[in-house]
């Protein structure tokens, strides 16, 4: 009965590999994120869909795409991964008109080596 | 400078006393302010919100903002062992963007 899942928990890699991280939501909600926390636990958002419409991109490398096949689940695939790219990936979601209410799934910590 | 300050601490304080979690910001559209509290290793969860300036009290914990003073509190008074977590601000203008501060590492010692 998990909210919000994320798969896989942990992605160690090499650089320069392409990799994805898969999300799904089972709440019902329209909008869903994908946000970055970096080793110092700030955390920022860096896409955002609903109802599989493209809201927000911020300013992101283009080697991050995120995909959208229905309003419940997110994808995240990142290409030619560098160093600084190693953080925990967390993705989210909330109900149009509480936008605030944010839930979160347990991240993907992604190393890359 | 950053559109939301939160001091990282580390905070440690014993247990049962009152603890004070602070941020500014300094985009003065933002409507909502919330705090999540994050546990080690896991994702963040929303433990309160607040709309525009104001108190909000849930147990023991009361949020506070004060938009003039561009300057938000969350307190938990009574503090447990099990309260040691990071507090992370937040603020949006209703967009669905989040802004988070840094986070504030607390822990609670029995």
């Amino acid at each position: 009965d998990t909210a919000v899942s994320q798969t896989p928990k942990y992605l160690v890699t090499q650089m320069g590999n392409d990799k994805s991280i898969k999300c799904e939501q089972n709440l019902g909600h329209d909008t869903m994120y994908w946000y970055k926390q970096d080793s110092k636990k700030f955390l920022k958002i860096m896409f955002s869909y609903n109802n599989k419409e493209l809201i927000i991109n911020e300013t992101v490398p283009n080697r991050f795409s995120p995909k959208s096949p229905d309003k419940a689940h997110l994808n995240l695939h990142i290409n030619s991964l560098e160093l600084g790219d190693s953080a925990v990936y967390f993705c989210a979601s909330s109900q149009e008109g509480t936008t605030y209410e944010q839930y979160f799934g347990p991240g993907t910590r992604l190393t890359v080596t | 400078q950053k559109e939301v300050e939160q001091d990282p601490g580390p905070l440690s304080v014993p247990e049962g006393a009152i603890v004070s979690l602070n941020c500014t910001y300094s985009n003065s559209a933002f409507q909502y302010f919330m705090w999540y509290r994050q546990y080690s290793r896991k994702g963040p969860e929303l433990l309160m919100y607040t709309y525009s300036s104001g108190n909000k009290e849930d147990g023991r914990f009361t949020a506070q903002v004060d938009k003039s003073s561009k300057y938000i509190s969350l307190f938990i008074r009574d503090s447990q062992p099990s309260d040691s977590a990071t507090y992370l601000c937040a603020m949006s203008e209703n967009t669905g963007k989040l802004i988070f501060g840094q986070g504030t590492t607390l822990q609670v010692k029995p």
